[in-house]
C-alpha cells in the first residue's frame, strides 16, 4: 500500500473533462511538489506535468495540475482516445527520505 | 539528443543475482542523478533507488536495503544496479530514469528490462 492514494480507475468519453486525485499527508504531498507520469501500454512512463502545475515542452495544454494541502489533481480536457493510459503521481516524501509514487490511475476512454 | 538504452531481458532463478546496465548518451553523465525504479506485472511503478554518478554516492528504498547495489562507470557512461537474493516477487521490468536532482523529476527514461525469476 502506498503512502500516497490515487484511484485505481477513471473513464471519460472523447471531449469530456476528467480529473485524478492524488492524496497524500503532511510528510509528503503537503510539504513537496508533485509530479505527474503518462504511462501507455508497453512503454516507459512520461513525465507529464512537474512542480505540481509545469508542462514540459511538448506536452498539450489540455493537461493541467494543481496542488492544495495534500492532495493534488491532474486535469485532462478535451479527451481523445490516445490519452488511454496509467496516470502516476510522485513526490518526495520526507519520512521516507525518498519519493513515492501513487498506485496510479487507468484512463479509460469509451 | 538524450538517450538512455538498458540491456535486455533476464531470467534468473530464486536466490541469484541480477545485474542491469543503463548507457547514458547525449548529455554530460555526471551532471544529472540515476534513479531506478521498478514495475511488477500489471502493478505500479515503485521507486528503488538513486545513485549520484558524479561521487557515485546512492540511496536506497528501505525495503531494498541490503540487496540492492548500484554503481556507476564514468569510462562509459554507464550505470548499473545489481539485486542480489532474487525471489518470485523480483519479477518486474527495472527501468533507469534521469534527474537534474535529487527530486522524482525524471525527464528521461530507459526503455525497461524485464527481470523473471523462476525456477
Amino acid at each position: 500500500q502506498s503512502v500516497v492514494t490515487q484511484p485505481p480507475s477513471a473513464s471519460g468519453t472523447p471531449g469530456q473533462r476528467v480529473t485524478f486525485s492524488c492524496s497524500g499527508s503532511s510528510s509528503n504531498i503537503g510539504s513537496n511538489i508533485v509530479n505527474w507520469y503518462q504511462q501507455l501500454p508497453g512503454t516507459a512512463p512520461k513525465l507529464l506535468i512537474h512542480s505540481n502545475n509545469q508542462r514540459p515542452s511538448g506536452v498539450p495544454d489540455r493537461f493541467s495540475g494543481s496542488k492544495s494541502g495534500t492532495s493534488a489533481s491532474l486535469a485532462v480536457s478535451g479527451l481523445q482516445s490516445e490519452d488511454e493510459a496509467d496516470y502516476y503521481c510522485v513526490v518526495w516524501d520526507d519520512s521516507l527520505s525518498g519519493p513515492v509514487f501513487g498506485g496510479g490511475t487507468k484512463l479509460t476512454v469509451l | 539528443q538524450v538517450q538512455l538504452v538498458q540491456s535486455g531481458a533476464e531470467l534468473k532463478k530464486p536466490g541469484a543475482s541480477v545485474k542491469v546496465s543503463c548507457k547514458a548518451s547525449g548529455y554530460t553523465f555526471t551532471n544529472f542523478f540515476m534513479h531506478w525504479v521498478r514495475q511488477a506485472p500489471g502493478q505500479g511503478l515503485e521507486w528503488m533507488g538513486i545513485i549520484n554518478p558524479s561521487g557515485g554516492s546512492t540511496s536506497h528504498a528501505q525495503k531494498f536495503q541490503g540487496r540492492v547495489t548500484m554503481t556507476r562507470d564514468t569510462s562509459t557512461s554507464t550505470v548499473y544496479m545489481e539485486v542480489s537474493g532474487l525471489r518470485s516477487e523480483d519479477t518486474a521490468v527495472y527501468f533507469c530514469a534521469r534527474s537534474g536532482t535529487y527530486y522524482p523529476h525524471f525527464d528521461y527514461w530507459g526503455q525497461g528490462t524485464l527481470v523473471t525469476v523462476s525456477s
